[in-house]
């Protein structure tokens, strides 16, 4: 089984932040690699696969990079919008989930 | 449009089997190569991958649960059907469905269901 890592678990961050968060694997994923966005109560919503391609509608402001085991998605300008829980999944070998990060308000 | 609606009992005994539909439109299940997908979330947990079934018939489960999941589609109705044995409280959990494009297009679970609630307990 192929673990995906994320760190931090919870982030307190500002309007206007530049936000990184971090995605490992136990495995070499190669690109196969997506984020998701989930607000209270709401299914996850795709914003990145294969790494760095924004889903259709997604604001620029968001960013992925990486490759092979070590991942990180980018939120250049933090909006109150994007206040909301990350995950990180791997799609290389069946389907997996990080534990997420929760970007809070500082 | 895709849309996927998830549908079933709210509340299971223990030991019962839970049995969910997944009710789509926007695409079909003939097309090659498209998926539908079943993850669960525990309350307050990270999303787990539980079964998926392609268009060809081809079945995926997950490794820790194979035993107890069975992953079937009715193309005519656009219905994608799980079915869980044995349930115990730790499966309490939403439950979604998801649309998985074909490969070709390199991305994942791209559309969801809402999600059904789901809790086990005498």
């Amino acid at each position: 089984d192929i673990q995906m890592t994320q760190s931090p678990s919870t982030l307190s961050a500002s309007v206007g932040d530049r936000v990184t968060i971090t995605c490992r694997a136990s495995h070499s994923i190669s690109r196969w690699l997506a984020w998701y966005q989930q607000k209270p109560g709401k299914a996850p919503k795709l914003l990145i696969y294969k790494v760095s391609n924004l889903e259709s509608g997604v604001p620029s402001r968001f960013s992925g990079s990486g490759s092979e085991t070590e991942f990180t998605l980018t939120i250049s300008s933090l909006q109150p919008d994007d206040f909301a829980t990350y995950y990180c999944q791997q799609y290389s070998s069946y389907w997996t989930f990080g534990q997420g990060t929760k970007v809070e308000m500082k | 449009q895709i849309t996927l609606k998830e549908s079933g009992p709210t509340l299971v005994k223990p030991t019962q089997t839970l049995t969910l539909t997944c009710t789509f439109s926007g695409f079909s299940l003939s097309s090659n190569g498209v998926g539908v997908g079943w993850i669960r979330q525990p309350p307050g947990k990270a999303p787990e991958w539980l079964a998926l079934i392609y268009s060809i018939d081809d079945k995926r489960y997950s490794p820790s649960l194979r035993s107890r999941l069975t992953i079937t589609k009715d193309t005519s109705k656009n219905q994608v059907v799980l079915t869980m044995t044995n349930m115990d409280p730790v499966d309490t959990a939403t439950y979604y469905c998801a649309h998985r494009p074909v490969a070709a297009a390199g991305t994942s679970f791209d559309y969801w269901g809402e999600g059904a609630l789901v809790t086990v307990s005498s």
